[in-house]
């Protein structure tokens, strides 16, 4: 069974940056995207970004001068870092497994992290 | 980018009701769309793929149909259970992979 675990840390002050890991348990690694979508307060789902084991990645265009994804492929591990948050930032965001073999789908996700941005 | 365009808002329906969720897509996806179900402090869920394609455990009362530009999520008996936001994504256009704004299904 595949699961995802993330955490990072969850209050950050303006201009800071944002930083959360996400690790695979079970199931392949190597094959899939590994994403991150975020959900602000009473708001709907917004897709961050994604990498592949190769270190490929691709970013949503609104967000892209600031975030970064990475990977470990030895420990199972992918990251995000958002640079230079403000309040527009608070979310709870989640990591996620794209299924990319056939029809897309995110298939597994993680438990959310929520992070709050606030002098 | 593909704007995707879920309605409903919201949707009343009483338990053992059918409720029928639509997402429109602002150019075609072909059939390269799902469905989630989001409940409060908990991960979304997928239920649906490929527009139609029930996800490994989803039960039968949901189906998903619909290709191009619209879509349709359908619960065709509503269990307790099932009252949460939905939300469409596409997985045609990228970047992004984006997903409607979502529909509350609340008890009637």
């Amino acid at each position: 069974q595949v699961q995802l675990q993330q955490w990072g840390a969850g209050l950050l002050k303006p201009s800071e940056t944002l930083s959360l890991t996400c690790a695979v348990y079970g199931g392949s690694f190597n094959g899939y995207h590994w994403n991150w979508i975020r959900q602000p307060p009473g708001k709907g789902l917004e897709w961050i970004g994604e990498i592949n084991h190769g270190g490929s990645t691709n970013y949503n265009p609104s967000l892209k001068s600031r975030v970064a994804i990475s990977v470990d492929t030895s420990k199972n591990q992918f990251s995000l870092k958002v640079s230079s948050v403000t309040a527009a930032d608070t979310a709870v965001y989640y990591c996620a497994r794209l299924h990319s073999s056939g029809w897309y789908r995110l298939d597994y996700w993680g438990q959310g992290t929520p992070v709050t941005v606030s002098s | 980018e593909i704007v995707m365009t879920q309605s409903p808002a919201t949707l009343s329906v009483s338990p053992g009701e059918r409720a029928t969720l639509s997402c429109r897509a602002s150019q075609s996806v072909s059939s390269n769309l799902a469905w989630y179900q989001h409940k409060p402090g908990q991960a979304p869920r997928l239920l649906i793929y490929g527009a139609s394609t029930r996800a490994t455990g989803i039960p039968a009362r949901f189906s998903g149909s619909g290709s191009g530009t619209e879509f349709t999520l359908t619960i065709s008996s509503l269990q307790s259970e099932d009252f949460a936001v939905y939300y469409c994504q596409q997985f045609n256009n990228w970047p992004p992979w984006t997903f409607g704004q979502g529909t509350k299904v609340e008890i009637k």
